[in-house]
């Protein structure tokens, strides 16, 4: 059964503070790893990640996946208050599988 | 982008009716959409794989009979919640593979309230 799960369940930072959201899985067929944003209606895409060693970058987001070691980890820098959501990873095999996600609190 | 169309965005009923919830491809293809349902502060759960041209894939515990899914062309998968009952409510959200190495699209979400 393919499963994926996310660290920390939540977390809760100042602005201007660095985040950085686990995930880790373990599918058949992997096909791809993907990042989601979920405010308050249908998660926002992010990154989809393919190959290992290779970082993404959007901003102040980041993310770099390892298939060896089969984690992905989302890095926010100077975090505002607008970042406040549940972050979503969600690994692609024959279907995406999702994560329970990490939900962010950014305060003022 | 690509695009997916899910509606209705927010649906009411009473308890013993049936909704029917659509998710369209605007301007690609889908021959695999998949159906997820979200609980309030929790994760995205799939319900099942819907095929175009033939029968849904459902997850262990999903009701066939009672979430329905047909998916009759390319570019269309319904889901009908048959015979609704207040623990239905939920926040149902389609997606679909726009191509083999592309990301996930995802409709709007439809939130169902059953009352």
């Amino acid at each position: 059964e393919d499963k994926v799960v996310q660290s920390p369940l939540s977390l809760v930072v100042h602005e201007g503070d660095t985040v950085t959201l686990n995930c880790s899985y373990e599918v058949t067929n992997f096909r791809s790893l993907l990042w989601y944003k979920q405010e308050k209606k249908a998660p926002t895409f992010l990154f989809m990640l393919t190959s290992s060693g290779i970082e993404k970058k959007s901003g102040r987001l980041s993310s770099i996946l390892d298939k060896k070691e089969l984690f992905s980890i989302l890095n926010i820098t100077a975090t505002q208050t607008g970042d406040s959501a549940v972050y979503l990873c969600a690994v692609g095999g024959n279907m995406l599988t999702f994560g329970g996600g990490t939900r962010l609190m950014v305060k003022p | 982008g690509a695009v997916v169309s899910q509606h209705p965005s927010r649906v009411i009923c009473k308890s013993g009716t049936s909704v029917k919830i659509e998710c369209r491809s605007l301007d690609f293809q889908a021959t695999t959409m998949f159906w997820y349902r979200q609980f309030p502060k929790q994760s995205l759960m799939l319900m099942a794989t819907s095929n175009e041209g033939s029968k849904a894939t459902y997850e262990q515990g999903v009701e066939k009979d009672k979430f329905l899914i047909n998916h009759a062309s390319l570019t269309l998968s319904t889901l009908t919640v048959t015979s609704a009952h207040p623990e239905d409510s939920s926040f149902y959200i389609c997606s679909a593979f726009k191509g083999k190495h592309d990301e996930a699209f995802f409709g709007q979400g439809t939130r169902l309230t059953v009352v």
